[in-house]
């Protein structure tokens, strides 16, 4: 069963705010969220989470909805090295070795 | 920085033979992670282990076994491979506890099974 929904495809311009939404429903009250991105050829890299609150790293920022069934991360000033696959991803923390199941995420590309 | 290695980026190998990917962290975690990727299926786990000598079956165990001797090295396993099994396989490691969010990733192995 899917956890997240995410627009398969997105395109974005050089310079402009990337905002790709994520949709999570059946989010339960423990559940975070989390958001990874893999360039191409490369593994997948974490960006940022959250579980109620927005929340800012020196990436993107989190914004997560009043009743968390969706969120939003946006990359503020996207260049062309943010074109990548941006998974989002639901699941609890568990402190010992926190499972995460990882969709088809949305492609981003960031043109000129 | 965390690095985290994989013994090979291609490999090809025949079906039937028993193939070892192997994983390697240097950053002391606890957890470490085999996924393998697919076109249209993204990134799906197959074994982690939580400590020396202990493992988990994530979500496609089958057809794979692991090893973790060491807390540095997770290896993964095709007692004998298949064509089914040619894909991309990624290894993770991270730290148990507050940090346990974060995976990090290896360049990937993409082993083809002729």
């Amino acid at each position: 069963d899917a956890k997240t929904t995410q627009p398969p495809s997105m395109d974005c311009a050089e310079g402009r705010a990337a905002n790709l939404p994520c949709n999570h429903s059946t989010i339960s009250g423990n559940e975070y969220v989390y958001w990874y991105r893999q360039i191409h050829s490369q593994g997948p890299q974490y960006i940022i989470h959250g579980l109620k609150n927005n929340e800012t790293n020196e990436m993107a920022s989190l914004i997560i909805t009043e009743d968390r069934k969706s969120s939003t991360l946006i990359l503020p000033h996207a260049t062309l090295r943010d074109t990548a696959v941006y998974y989002c991803i639901v699941s609890y923390l568990t402190g010992t070795a926190s499972k995460l199941t990882f969709g088809t995420g949305t492609r981003l590309q960031v043109t000129l | 920085d965390v690095k985290v290695t994989q013994s090979s980026r291609y490999l090809v190998k025949r079906t039937g033979e028993k193939v070892f990917l192997e994983c390697v962290q240097d950053m002391d975690h606890e957890n470490m992670f085999w996924y393998r990727q697919d076109p249209g299926l993204g990134l799906r786990l197959i074994y982690f282990s939580y400590d020396v000598k202990m493992k988990e079956k994530g979500d496609i165990p089958e057809g794979y076994s692991v090893s973790r001797e060491k807390k540095e090295r997770f290896s993964l396993i095709l007692e004998s491979a298949s064509t089914n099994q040619t894909s991309m396989y990624l290894c993770a490691s991270s730290s148990s506890g507050t940090g346990d969010y974060e995976q990090y990733f290896g360049p990937g192995t993409r082993l083809t099974v002729t």
